[in-house]
């Protein structure tokens, strides 16, 4: 069951060039999409978010861009700072009749920050 | 800023035996959530929980799973007779359903279980 998919299983970028995550997904369902952060042996952290009536969503140096129509996003860090290094997941959810449904996540993507 | 927590951070049981893994929701929301992550694979959906009972739940959470809310706080995920197959990375997530961050999912550090 593949319907997010993040096809760079990593990432290298230098020291305060741009970063760009991609992430697919399948399911025309979703309509809610997140990106979460993870350093190893932690939990997933909430990074940014985009809901699918908008197509671009900034807070500070992170993006989130949402192409509905192929159905594609991506993350943009820039500056990208080595704190920035870690696993980056993308995930994706509708809204069921209770309210919140449940995240399907891809892979990941592995960033590391060269200084 | 509020957190979820969990308890214990690991947790190493022998196969038949009966785990429960404890977590803290952040305090105001209303939907909670137990995902787990087997070593180098993705983060997957267990189940979910509103009202007191279970909203939705996946193939993985079958009659070995069950969760609860004993008290206002709290949120458990027990496996009644474990299986070496589920040694995991166990994550507990909450959410609101309300104000500009509705959906948004926010997750603790995580307990890893290990079956021998």
């Amino acid at each position: 069951d593949q319907q997010v998919k993040q096809n760079s299983p990593s990432l290298s970028v230098q020291e305060g060039r741009i970063s760009i995550l991609n992430c697919d997904y399948t399911n025309s369902m979703f309509d809610y999409f997140l990106w979460y952060k993870k350093y190893p042996a932690e939990g997933p952290t909430f990074l940014i978010s985009i809901s699918s009536i908008k197509d671009k969503n900034e807070d500070g140096r992170f993006t989130v861009f949402l192409n509905k129509s192929a159905k594609h996003l991506s993350l943009h860090i820039v500056p990208s700072q080595p704190g920035d290094s870690a696993v980056y997941f993308c995930a994706a959810s509708g809204v069921n009749d209770f309210g919140n449904e449940k995240l399907t996540f891809g892979t990941g993507t592995r960033l590391t920050i060269i200084p | 800023e509020p957190e979820v927590t969990q308890t214990p951070s690991h947790q190493v049981t022998q196969m038949g035996q009966e785990v429960i893994l404890r977590c803290v929701p952040i305090s105001n929301h209303l939907y909670f959530y137990w995902y787990r992550q087997i070593l180098g694979q993705k983060v997957e959906f267990l189940v979910s929980f509103y009202n007191n009972e279970i909203s939705e739940k996946s193939e993985i959470f079958d009659d070995q799973f069950s969760v609860e809310r004993p008290d206002g706080s709290n949120f458990t995920l027990k496996i009644r007779s474990t299986k070496l197959e589920d040694s995991a990375m166990y994550f507990c997530a909450s959410s609101d359903s309300r104000g500009l961050l509705a959906g948004t999912q926010y997750f603790g550090p995580g307990t890893r279980l290990l079956v021998l």
